[in-house]
């Protein structure tokens, strides 16, 4: 069965801090790995799209990584801000037209 | 530039009542999807669309209709609505396969419960 998994569900850090979000999945086949931001009451926004033969990828102080030999990928946080309190889900595109979502992990950044 | 726009934002209904979702975007989009978001769920694929006049199932698509007259809306109806239904509907759309890995771009969501 495909599945995303995403851990932990929820984590409460403190501004300026760093903070490292995991995702393992088991998806076949593999087309891409994605993470996007949710905002509470918004839709959900791409941050990062890899493939099977990109390691690492940035966007601005969010940095993905992937491991497609283990199928993990993580997303790192550096300097958080109170803007960064947000759901981060893990998406993988499986063939065509097809995405597996986690569920989710929710950042609580406190001031 | 609006992107991927959804009306209504809200809407209660009573079980049985029908009613149809707008999903509109500006992107010149070839693809669009209907999702469905619940607590403690990954979102979840109602119906899609890769293009005017064609629309496929996803994964859970009973209950639900969709239609793709034009290529910048796609419609979600819901003709006897059921209390299972209520729930976080999200559109999405993206550029075709053509032209690699690109993103779906979400509207902000429909939430919709059912009594």
């Amino acid at each position: 069965k495909n599945q995303v998994e995403q851990s932990p569900q929820s984590l409460i850090i403190l501004e300026g801090k760093n903070c490292t979000l995991q995702c393992n999945y088991t998806v076949s086949p593999f087309s891409n790995l994605r993470w996007y931001k949710q905002d509470t009451g918004r839709g959900p926004v791409s941050l990062t799209i890899m493939t099977f033969s990109e390691n690492t990828k940035s966007n601005g102080r969010y940095t993905a990584t992937l491991d497609a030999d283990t199928k993990q990928s993580s997303l790192h946080i550096t300097a958080s801000q109170l803007s960064d309190s947000a759901s981060y889900i893990c998406v993988v595109e499986s063939g065509t037209y097809k995405y597996i979502f986690g569920t989710g992990t929710r950042l609580k950044v406190l001031a | 530039n609006a992107g991927v726009t959804q009306t209504p934002k809200f809407r209660v209904l009573k079980t049985g009542q029908s009613m149809t979702l707008l999903c509109a975007q500006d992107m010149n989009h070839e693809y669009m999807y209907w999702y469905r978001q619940d607590p403690g769920m990954g979102l979840r694929l109602i119906h899609y669309s890769v293009g005017e006049g064609t629309t496929a199932k996803g994964e859970v698509p009973d209950g639900y209709n969709v239609s793709r007259l034009k290529k910048q809306n796609f419609l979600l109806g819901l003709e006897s609505a059921a209390p299972s239904q209520t729930s976080v509907y999200f559109c999405a759309s993206s550029y075709g396969t053509g032209a690699g890995n690109q993103p779906q771009h979400f509207g902000d969501g429909t939430r919709l419960s059912i009594l």
